[in-house]
């Protein structure tokens, strides 16, 4: 079993939707997370991180952490065709700095 | 990330030939790291640096070398390249228990 799960998809949407992206993992020693978006052809781009549990906002991005259920989410509200990328989860220990990485879900955001 | 630039940003080579691949970075981040992102396996990590002289392994360091001569240069060598490194490789930068930033990738591919 990976130490984090994330469904590939490709998740298919309206434009104007809001959007739930979701990873899951097993070690309860990742205490930081952060989210990636990725388009085709580019590198990783930060989008999110935070080190607490709870919701942490920028802009039409909600990341969302509840560390009991070892559960992160990241919500896109009023998506639109510009967000069609592959979106990362990563999740770091404090001790190291290394991160581990979902495998990514496909958003197609369609006009 | 224009603080990471990597070279060449496509390659192409035969099997059996030594290939380096180059990264720069301009942000003085402490730690790099080099990637490489295969569908099905996300992002594997291959080597790490933590300073000047300082690597380590990564997960799936078998048939790769590193080298990193100064803090803003990380050079990934495969000596004898194999098909099955035929991948995109991704670079990135980061400082302690913070977020890692990356180029924009090397497209490499092995006859």
């Amino acid at each position: 079993q990976k130490e984090v799960e994330q469904d590939p998809g490709p998740l298919s949407v309206p434009e104007g939707a809001i959007v739930s992206l979701n990873c899951t993992y097993s070690n309860s020693a990742f205490q930081y997370f952060m989210w990636y978006r990725q388009y085709s052809r580019k590198g990783p781009e930060l989008l999110m991180y935070t080190y607490s549990s709870g919701n942490k906002e920028d802009g039409r991005f909600t990341a969302q952490v509840d560390k009991s259920s070892k559960y992160i989410s990241l919500f896109i509200r009023d998506s639109q065709p510009s967000d069609s990328a592959t979106y990362l989860c990563a999740l770091g220990r404090l001790a190291g700095n290394m991160l581990t990485f979902g495998g990514g879900t496909r958003l197609m955001v369609k006009p | 990330d224009a603080g990471i630039t990597q070279s060449p940003r496509h390659k192409v080579t035969e099997t059996g030939t030594p290939v380096t691949l180059r990264c720069h970075q301009t942000e003085n981040h402490r730690y790099m790291y080099w990637y490489r992102q295969d569908p099905g396996h996300g992002l594997r990590l291959i080597h790490y640096s933590y300073g000047v002289k300082d690597t380590d392994k990564g997960e799936v360091s078998d048939g790769y070398s590193v080298s990193r001569s100064k803090t803003e240069d990380f050079l990934l060598t495969l000596e004898s390249a194999t098909s099955s490194q035929t991948s995109v490789y991704f670079c990135a930068g980061g400082d302690s228990n913070q977020p890692q930033h990356f180029g924009d990738g090397t497209r490499l591919s092995i006859l």
